[in-house]
């Protein structure tokens, strides 16, 4: 049963500053590891995925995964206030059962 | 692009009612989830469907029950509301589990009074 745990619960970061959260999960099959996105009042929506060891850049986001101790990271680079929202990340495996998330870095950029 | 729909937007009922909720999505995906979230915090498998006629349960499954007839919809019913489970329910499709994106439809509020 994948357990998945992510800190701090809640961010604030001031406009241009950096975010940084961390996830960390318990299933060693895990594959692949998504982020997730939630604006307020809206469903979640897929942000970026890495599937290898290492960092994994797309803008001003950056992922972070290292499979051996369990852990993933995303940092937002540059932080803008439509960059406030719910983050979720979400390991899972090909062939696996559906995709279990985290539970949630609220990230709140200051103007 | 496709989309996910969720009706209702808001579903009020009583206490001990069965209550229903529908999804929606033309991206002709496989896969359809519902997922539950209390208060802005983490999403909670209810059940999964990889194909027409399949049901998979998730942790959350007790008291809800689901159906796919259809390829393209999913529905969830709450079988005796409570109180305690006032929250955002949220539909999802995709290609396949796994390694796969989910597309969320925007979610419907249960609330009972």
């Amino acid at each position: 049963q994948q357990k998945v745990q992510q800190s701090p619960e809640s961010l604030i970061v001031p406009e241009g500053g950096m975010a940084s959260l961390n996830c960390t999960f318990s299933d060693r099959n895990s594959q692949y590891f998504w982020w997730y996105r939630q604006h307020s009042g809206e469903g979640p929506k897929a942000l970026m995925s890495i599937f290898s060891n290492g960092d994994k850049k797309e803008g001003r986001f950056t992922a972070h995964l290292n499979k051996a101790s369990l852990y993933v990271s995303l940092h937002i680079k540059d932080s803008q206030p439509s960059d406030s929202a719910l983050y979720f990340c979400a390991p899972s495996y090909q062939g696996g059962r559906a995709l279990i998330f985290g539970t949630g870095t609220t990230v709140s950029v200051s103007p | 692009g496709g989309i996910i729909t969720q009706t209702p937007k808001f579903l009020i009922g009583q206490e001990g009612q069965k209550l229903t909720l529908k999804c929606q999505q033309n991206f002709n995906h496989d896969t359809m989830y519902w997922y539950r979230q209390d208060s802005g915090k983490g999403l909670r498998l209810i059940y999964y469907s990889i194909t027409e006629n399949d049901l998979q349960k998730g942790d959350l499954s007790e008291g809800y029950d689901a159906s796919r007839e259809k390829k393209s919809s999913f529905s969830l019913t709450v079988t005796s509301a409570q109180k305690n489970e006032m929250a955002v329910f949220l539909c999802a499709s995709s290609t396949g589990t796994g390694g796969n994106t989910l597309y969320f439809g925007e979610g419907s509020r249960l609330i009972v009074v």
